[in-house]
């Protein structure tokens, strides 16, 4: 069974500092690989998708990065801001048609 | 670009009643979508898979005819939960993929549909 465990699950951070949240994955043939925030009751937010066939990928703030020998991947976020506080998903695709196998998330709280 | 709406947002239905929530790719051709839900506190779990005019592909103890899914079209996906019960209760979010290119690789989420059944 594909297993996605996501560490810290949750995390208090001031304002200002960098940090970096943990994906694991037990499935090391993978086809991509989605970050995700989630807000209180809403939906998915996509931030940042690395294929199979990369290792990194950057979006302003962010920079995810993906290590399929090791089945990693983080995610780094520069500078935090009060805005970033939300739950932050990774989720897992094994192949082209599959949906995806999301860990259970990272809980972020950035104080002001 | 690619967005991807659900409807109703919210919906509170009565026990042993049949709700539809409808999924819809606004700007792109959805050859797949998945329908995922969410209990409380927990992360997103795979339902079924759903391709255009073909029967969808439930994940294991997800009962198929329970949680009824039609794709009739490359824009719209419906979910049909029939005879509701309390433990139906969740939120339920789809997502959309498209046929190339980013639109092939990417799966785009919709705002989910909050079920509450009394």
């Amino acid at each position: 069974k594909q297993e996605v465990t996501q560490i810290p699950a949750a995390l208090s951070v001031p304002e200002g500092e960098n940090l970096v949240l943990n994906c694991s994955f037990t499935d090391s043939a993978i086809y991509n690989l989605q970050w995700f925030r989630q807000d209180p009751g809403k939906g998915l937010t996509s931030l940042l998708l690395i294929q199979s066939s990369q290792r990194e990928q950057t979006s302003g703030r962010l920079n995810a990065s993906l290590d399929k020998s090791s089945g990693r991947s983080t995610l780094y976020i520069a500078a935090s801001q009060p805005g970033d506080s939300a739950t932050y998903l990774c989720g897992r695709s094994g192949g082209g048609a599959d949906g995806l196998t999301f860990g259970k998330g990272t809980h972020l709280i950035i104080q002001p | 670009g690619a967005v991807v709406s659900q409807h109703p947002s919210r919906v509170i239905c009565k026990s042993g009643t049949s709700v539809k929530i409808e999924c819809r790719s606004l700007d792109f051709q959805a050859t797949t979508m998945f329908w995922y839900r969410q209990f409380p506190k927990q992360s997103l779990m795979l339902m079924a898979t759903s391709n255009e005019g073909s029967k969808a592909t439930y994940e294991q103890g997800v009962e198929k005819d329970k949680f009824l899914i039609n794709h009739a079209s490359l824009t719209l996906s419906t979910l049909t939960v029939t005879s509701a019960h309390p433990e139906d209760s969740s939120f339920y979010i789809c997502s959309a993929r498209g046929t190339s290119g980013r639109l092939g690789n990417e799966q785009f989420f919709g705002p989910g549909t909050r079920l509450t059944v009394l």
